[in-house]
């Protein structure tokens, strides 16, 4: 199993523009969060989903979109991205046991 | 208002020398509770959880935690540290019976002296 995997890595963004995070787990989990990561601020949520079809709002939604469609991924949209936006990305999956977490992306809004 | 605290923002300890990290939380009931461990430049690891039961739990790597309820807290604890622990630690939570939302503290960075 690859776990929870996430793209892209890296991205630097404009300020404006817009673009999609993607998650994907292959481990079945019904749920399936994002969170963002800022020094000091530990991790907030982002969205959340408890399968597919449903999403939720968490601490910080706005600015973001999410979908899933499928049980397997969970992407995060930005539109419009502002410098606040700057920040270390995590999607996590779970089946209510203790998440699972990605390896991050890092997106510098400039 | 539901939140965890993590009152030390920073822990430097010895290696060999015995560890606790502290984590309180305010929930209307008893909530599932995790410690969480980031390496730098990784993602988090689950170290142990409690959902029920023994008020000890036993995790990875040596670690183990104690819930009280009468203290609303759950601290990490390790005998002995070796140097490959320095890493920040999260604590959180999720609702019982609810939808699952993990909330994080805001972590503890823990530094080891050789």
């Amino acid at each position: 199993n690859a776990g929870v995997t996430q793209t892209p890595k890296f991205r630097i963004l404009k300020i404006g523009q817009s673009m999609t995070l993607q998650c994907t787990q292959d481990m079945n989990h019904n749920y399936m969060y994002w969170y963002r990561q800022d020094p000091g601020m530990g991790l907030k949520l982002i969205y959340y989903s408890v399968g597919a079809g449903i999403t939720d709002k968490g601490e910080v939604p706005n600015g973001y979109n999410v979908s899933r469609s499928t049980t397997e991924d969970f992407p995060l949209r930005l539109e419009l991205a502002a410098p606040s936006q700057t920040s270390v990305y995590f999607c996590a999956s779970s089946t209510g046991q203790g998440a699972f977490f990605g390896p991050g992306t890092r997106l510098t809004v400039t | 208002a539901q939140s965890v605290t993590q009152p030390d923002i920073h822990i430097t300890v010895s290696e060999g020398a015995s560890l606790e990290l502290r984590c309180n939380y305010s929930y209307g009931a008893t909530p599932y509770l995790f410690w969480y461990v980031q390496s730098p430049g990784q993602g988090l690891q689950l170290l142990l959880k409690y959902f029920s039961g023994d008020t000890l739990v036993q995790g990875i790597k040596g670690f183990e935690a104690e819930f009280k309820r009468s203290q609303s807290s759950f601290n990490l604890r390790k005998p002995s540290v070796h140097w490959s622990d320095a890493a920040e630690y999260f604590c959180a939570v999720a609702l019982r019976g609810g939808d699952d939302k993990i909330i994080f503290g805001k972590g503890t960075r823990l530094h080891i002296l050789p």
